[in-house]
């Protein structure tokens, strides 16, 4: 079925690193615009960034502009979020999350994954 | 970036009750809105798409309605399900922006 399955949180100190994955099955990834959106513990949704279908443009909220950074492998199907110099207001559960309906710019997220949590704690 | 502002940020109500939510876009986003659905520990559903649209499979209880900078999220008649959080998100520029939310809860 359509799916979006996202790996690799944990807890991890200030200013390290940690790489997030986000696996497609059940649509036509290769087409697909792919974000990543984030729910911190006690606040609302706040959108991260974002991969056209090809990889060859993304964007990115100022808030982790310069220390995040989205790519995508259409080979296999996956997205990826490398996060450095991460700070104790990353911390968040990272929803990947595709595009359904757009506007030209943006869209719609029609198919979310199931979130995982990234804790950056000392 | 465009600011999108949700009230109320709570709202009570009981079951069978009709129920709005607004949302205020700080520019004009002429119909790029959608409303979403989030229960705790789950991912947001999408509710309506392009202020109005309904997505498919959704209760059509659920509508929207507005364009330009004011929008609202309307559920009918509401069900013991529908108590969660709710969220406006604008998709008319490349930085999308969502309001802080409503939590419906249970009078």
């Amino acid at each position: 079925q359509v799916q979006l399955v996202e790996s690799g949180g944990g807890v991890v100190q200030p200013e390290r690193s940690l790489r997030l994955s986000c696996a497609a099955s059940g649509f036509t990834f290769s087409t697909s615009v792919i974000h990543w959106v984030r729910l911190a513990p006690g606040k609302g949704l706040e959108w991260v960034a974002g991969i056209s279908h090809d990889g060859n443009t993304e964007h990115y909220a100022d808030s982790v502009k310069g220390r995040f950074t989205i790519s995508r492998d259409n080979a296999k199907n996956m997205v990826y979020l490398q996060m450095n110099s991460l700070r104790a207001e990353d911390t968040a559960v990272y929803f990947c999350a595709k595009e359904g309906y757009t506007s030209g710019h943006c869209g719609a997220f029609n198919i979310w994954g199931q979130g995982t949590m990234v804790t950056v704690s000392s | 970036d465009i600011q999108m502002t949700q009230s109320p940020s709570t709202l009570s109500a009981s079951v069978g009750d009709r129920v709005t939510i607004t949302c205020r876009a700080s520019q004009t986003i002429s119909s790029w809105l959608a409303w979403y659905q989030q229960k705790p520990g789950k991912a947001p559903k999408l509710l309506i798409y392009e202020a109005s649209s309904l997505e498919s499979g959704v209760p059509s209880r659920f509508s929207g309605s507005g364009s330009g900078t004011e929008f609202t999220l309307t559920i009918s008649s509401l069900q013991p399900d529908d108590f969660a959080t709710y969220y406006c998100q604008q998709y008319d520029s490349y930085s999308p922006t969502f309001g802080k939310g409503t939590k419906l809860e249970i009078k």
